[in-house]
C-alpha cells in the first residue's frame, strides 16, 4: 500500500537557519503530495501541495518540489523563524473519491530558538 | 467561524463504555474523512463519506467502530465497548468536491479520547 517516510526528529534550529525536512513516498499511480503543519494548540493546516511531477509548492517561505524520479518531496525554508515551531507532516493522496484519503508520515517536531 | 467543528474536544470514558464523536463539516463539502491520530504518530485513515454514502471503511480497526452521515452533512463516529488502545485524537476533515486530489482537506481540531 501507499506509505510516507519522514526523517526522524525532533529538529532544533536557531532563528534564520536553513531548514530541510526529508520526505519520501511509495505509491501506485500519480499521487498528489502535501505538507501539513500543526502549530501548538491548533489543528492541522495545509502548508503547501504539488499535484504532478516537477511541480513546486510554496507558501510562507516554505518550498517543496515533487520529484518522481527519487519519489521525494523534501520541505525547505531558507531562514526559519521562532513562529515556525510546529509539527510538520508529509502526506500523499490519490485523485478521486475514496482514493483522495490522505496517507501521512509520522511527523517531525521543529523547534526554532531565538 | 466556518471551519470544521468537532465535539466534544475532550472525552474521558471508562473501558467498556460506548462513545459518540461528532463532526460538523464545512457547509457544502461533499467529502468527509475520519482519521485516528495516536500520540506521536501521523493521522491514519478510518473512513470516507461522499455525501451520505460511506464509500470506504477499510481503515476502521474493528467492528466496534461505526460511522454515519445520514443527511450528507453532520457525521458521527461511534465506538462501542471502548478499549484502552482506542485512546487517541480523532480528526475529521472535509473537502469541497469528489475530485479530492486538487481539493484541500480542511481539518477540525479533533476530539481527544482517553479510555481509563
Amino acid at each position: 500500500g501507499d506509505s510516507v517516510t519522514q526523517m526522524e526528529g525532533p529538529v532544533t534550529l536557531s532563528e534564520e537557519a536553513f531548514l530541510t525536512i526529508n520526505c519520501t513516498y511509495t505509491a501506485t499511480g500519480y499521487p498528489s503530495l502535501f505538507w501539513y503543519v500543526q502549530y501548538p494548540g491548533e489543528g492541522l493546516q495545509l502548508l503547501l501541495k504539488a499535484t504532478k511531477a516537477d511541480d513546486k509548492g510554496s507558501n510562507k517561505g516554505f518550498e517543496a518540489t515533487y520529484r518522481k524520479e527519487t519519489t521525494s518531496f523534501h520541505l525547505e525554508k531558507g531562514s526559519v523563524q521562532v513562529s515556525d515551531s510546529a509539527v510538520y507532516f508529509c502526506a500523499l493522496s490519490g485523485f478521486t473519491g475514496a482514493n483522495s484519503k490522505l496517507t501521512f508520515g509520522k511527523g517531525i517536531t521543529l523547534s526554532v530558538r531565538p | 467561524g466556518a471551519g470544521v467543528s468537532q465535539s466534544p474536544r475532550y472525552k474521558v470514558a471508562k473501558r467498556g463504555q460506548d462513545v459518540a464523536l461528532r463532526c460538523d463539516p464545512i457547509s457544502g463539502h461533499v467529502s468527509l474523512f475520519w482519521y485516528q491520530q495516536a500520540l506521536g504518530q501521523g493521522p491514519e485513515f478510518l473512513t470516507y463519506f461522499q455525501n451520505e454514502a460511506q464509500l470506504d471503511k477499510s481503515g476502521l480497526p474493528s467492528d466496534r467502530f461505526f460511522a454515519e452521515r445520514p443527511e450528507g452533512s453532520v457525521s458521527t463516529l461511534k465506538i462501542q465497548r471502548t478499549q484502552q488502545e482506542d485512546s487517541a485524537v480523532y480528526l475529521c476533515a472535509s473537502s469541497l468536491a469528489f475530485f479530492g486530489g486538487n481539493q484541500p482537506q480542511h481539518f477540525g481540531d479533533g476530539t481527544r479520547l482517553s479510555i481509563l
